[in-house]
């Protein structure tokens, strides 16, 4: 089982740059979400998805574009790259609601924005 | 605006030692209050806690959730350099399913 997947796993980018960090989940799930994770900060949600044609927006969503036109991708867009963007990017999935919320985590992916 | 606090924010034991983390959470329509492990990248799920005063164990690692006093602590109980890593409560609620508001972690140190 793939799980989810999330490319690339490293990148650096220059001021002003754009870029798309891919998430594909094979478990069927339909709530799939970005977060970033910075230093002392937990995780903090970028952009969320409960299904195919439905984003919303989380905790810190400016800079940042979703999109999901289907059930198993979930790209992350960044428009125009800032240094405040450097962070650890995670996707993650879970099944349909209650009881279960479990979040199932990509391996993350690593961004310096120069 | 929803909020999860940890406490301790980063801890230093020896192996054998028990260590209480602690979580204390402000979440509208709570649902579930949510553990994690994360050691090098990916979160892994350990507990996720619906009912208060029950107890969810695991090994060594055990939980519980307070929803009167909007807390819950992880136990970990004979400590093993394997246990050093992030741990993170998240709490579950409002009208969406699958979106998380996280803590900052506490890190966890054993020494041999």
């Amino acid at each position: 089982n793939a799980g989810v997947t999330q490319t690339p796993k490293f990148q650096v980018l220059k001021t002003g740059q754009s870029m798309t960090l891919q998430c594909a989940q094979d478990m069927n799930h339909e709530y799939m979400s970005w977060y970033r994770q910075d230093p002392g900060m937990g995780l903090r949600l970028i952009h969320y998805s409960v299904g195919a044609g439905i984003t919303d927006q989380g905790e810190v969503p400016n800079g940042y574009n979703v999109s999901r036109s289907t059930t198993e991708d979930f790209p992350l867009r960044l428009l125009s790259a800032a240094p405040s963007q450097t962070s650890v990017y995670f996707c993650a999935s879970s099944y349909r609601p209650s009881p279960n919320e479990k979040l199932f985590f990509g391996s993350g992916t690593q961004l310096s924005v120069l | 605006e929803d909020k999860v606090v940890q406490s301790p924010l980063s801890l230093v034991v020896h192996e054998g030692d028990t260590v209480t983390l602690n979580c204390s959470y402000e979440v509208t329509n709570f649902r579930s209050l949510l553990w994690y492990k994360q050691e090098k990248k990916a979160p892994t799920f350990l507990f996720m806690l619906t009912s208060s005063g029950i107890e969810k164990k695991s090994g060594r690692l055990s939980s519980i959730l307070d929803k009167k006093e909007l807390f819950s602590i992880l136990n970990i109980t004979a400590t093993q350099t394997g246990d050093s890593a992030v741990y993170l409560c998240a709490g579950a609620g409002g009208t969406s399913y699958g979106k998380l508001t996280f803590g900052q972690g506490t890190i966890l140190t054993v020494h041999p």
